[in-house]
């Protein structure tokens, strides 16, 4: 079945470096999202990103979904301790085997 | 937050005992999903409904069963408890279906002993 992978499973940065996570899907997806879990808490939606290509930004937090539709990127530029969480991406191929990757746990030493 | 609540929050249970997790929403969305989420796994989909009574399998349904009879409400049985059950369960909410954002719920953490 589809699988959902992402790298590092885990980031230590100082605060104000950046930061990018990366999420690969063994098959094409027709839409990408990506979530956010602060310690203790439950996911948040971040964004959604659906075309090939497409670069979305959000603040400091900049989005990319790959030309070929199965990998995808987040990048925070000069993180804050309020950027501590796990992110997560999830992608399915219309409708179906919507999978989440396993996250990338971020972590901002002041 | 979505109004999204679940209860228990906490549960402990010993192995063997059915246990029933509720899930209950204020938005009127159509989707609700169940997910379990443990350490290097993430999420993982148990069940999910898209409307009362319509239900389908996620990719860990086996030893789950699921319920909705109205659309504020959707329950999550363990009909017979295991320790490979002991996870965090998140309860989500979407208007239509894996396209659209989920909003999730508070989250129950059980332990089954």
């Amino acid at each position: 079945g589809q699988q959902v992978m992402q790298i590092p499973q885990y980031q230590h940065v100082q605060e104000g470096e950046d930061f990018t996570t990366y999420c690969n899907s063994s098959t094409t997806l027709s839409n990408i999202q990506w979530y956010k879990q602060r310690p203790g808490g439950h996911p948040v939606f971040l964004i959604q990103l659906v075309k090939s290509g497409e670069v979305k930004k959000q603040k400091r937090l900049t989005f990319q979904f790959g030309e070929a539709k199965k990998n995808s990127s987040l990048h925070i530029t000069a993180t804050q301790t309020t950027d501590v969480g796990t992110y997560f991406c999830a992608g399915g191929n219309y409708g179906q085997n919507f999978v989440f990757g396993p996250g990338t746990r971020l972590s901002v030493l002041p | 937050d979505a109004g999204i609540t679940q209860s228990p929050r906490h549960k402990v249970t010993e192995t063997g005992t059915p246990v029933t997790l509720r899930c209950h929403q204020t938005e009127n969305h159509r989707y609700m999903y169940w997910y379990r989420q443990d350490p290097g796994h993430g999420l993982r989909l148990i069940h999910y409904s898209y409307g009362v009574k319509d239900t389908d399998k996620g990719e860990v349904s086996d030893g789950y069963s699921v319920s909705r009879s109205k659309t504020e409400d959707f329950l999550l049985t363990l009909e017979s408890a295991t320790s490979s059950q002991t996870s965090v369960y998140f309860c989500a909410i979407g208007w239509e279906g894996f396209s659209y954002e989920q909003y999730f719920g508070p989250g129950t953490r059980l332990t089954v002993t």
